[in-house]
């Protein structure tokens, strides 16, 4: 059965301190792994999609890397506005209606 | 703009109660799926479509009906059966990789 942990469960920074968010994965084969952001009372925002081993994707403050177990969400200097929870995702390769399985979520606040 | 509505945004039901909620998707996406979320827990998917007029329950189905009579729609219906049904739920289509969400349905029991 396909599991994604993620953790910390909470996070809080300091405006411009940096840090990592972790989202470890258990699945027979990875067709991706997805990150969104989720605002409260909203739904998720789709970031970054990562399909293999070693692949990188950045999107301003926000940098995803993947390795055969584990995915990271690097936050580099970050703003108030990048509060929000972060969710990973994965699918898996022949998963029944390309169903996605999400981890619990990785809640950061960052204070001016 | 090409996107997925949900409606309506709050929602309150008496226990007992039949409610539905409304997904509406304007992206030409074949499969949709209904997740539930619940405070400090991820996702989880309570039925799911690939096409039109055919629907797989997920892993929290019981309690829960859909229908799938247009590609555009897929409504979710929270039957007095489903015993804790307070909770904010999301809709979401997709063409093959990753999904496109709504902005979610909270449902409080009163």
């Amino acid at each position: 059965e396909d599991q994604v942990t993620q953790s910390p469960e909470a996070l809080r920074l300091q405006e411009g301190e940096s840090s990592s968010l972790n989202c470890s994965y258990t699945v027979s084969g990875l067709r991706g792994l997805f990150w969104y952001r989720q605002d409260p009372g909203k739904g998720p925002e789709f970031l970054f999609t990562l399909y293999s081993a070693g692949e990188e994707k950045e999107k301003e403050r926000l940098k995803a890397t993947l390795t055969k177990k584990e995915s990271f969400l690097h936050i580099t200097a970050p703003k108030p506005e990048d509060s929000a929870t972060y969710l990973c995702a994965v699918q898996e390769i022949g998963a029944a209606g390309n169903k996605l399985t999400f981890g619990g979520g990785t809640r950061v606040l960052v204070k001016p | 703009d090409g996107g997925i509505t949900q409606s309506p945004k709050y929602l309150f039901r008496k226990e007992g109660q039949n409610v539905t909620l409304s997904c509406e998707q304007n992206l030409n996406h074949d499969a949709m799926y209904w997740y539930r979320q619940d405070p400090g827990q991820g996702l989880r998917l309570i039925y799911y479509s690939q096409i039109v007029n055919d629907f797989q329950k997920g892993d929290i189905a019981e309690g829960y009906s859909v229908s799938r009579e247009k590609k555009e729609s897929f409504p979710l219906t929270v039957t007095s059966a489903q015993k804790n049904p307070t909770a904010f739920y999301l809709c979401a289509s997709s063409r093959e990789f990753g999904y496109t969400f709504g902005s979610g349905t909270r449902l409080t029991v009163v």
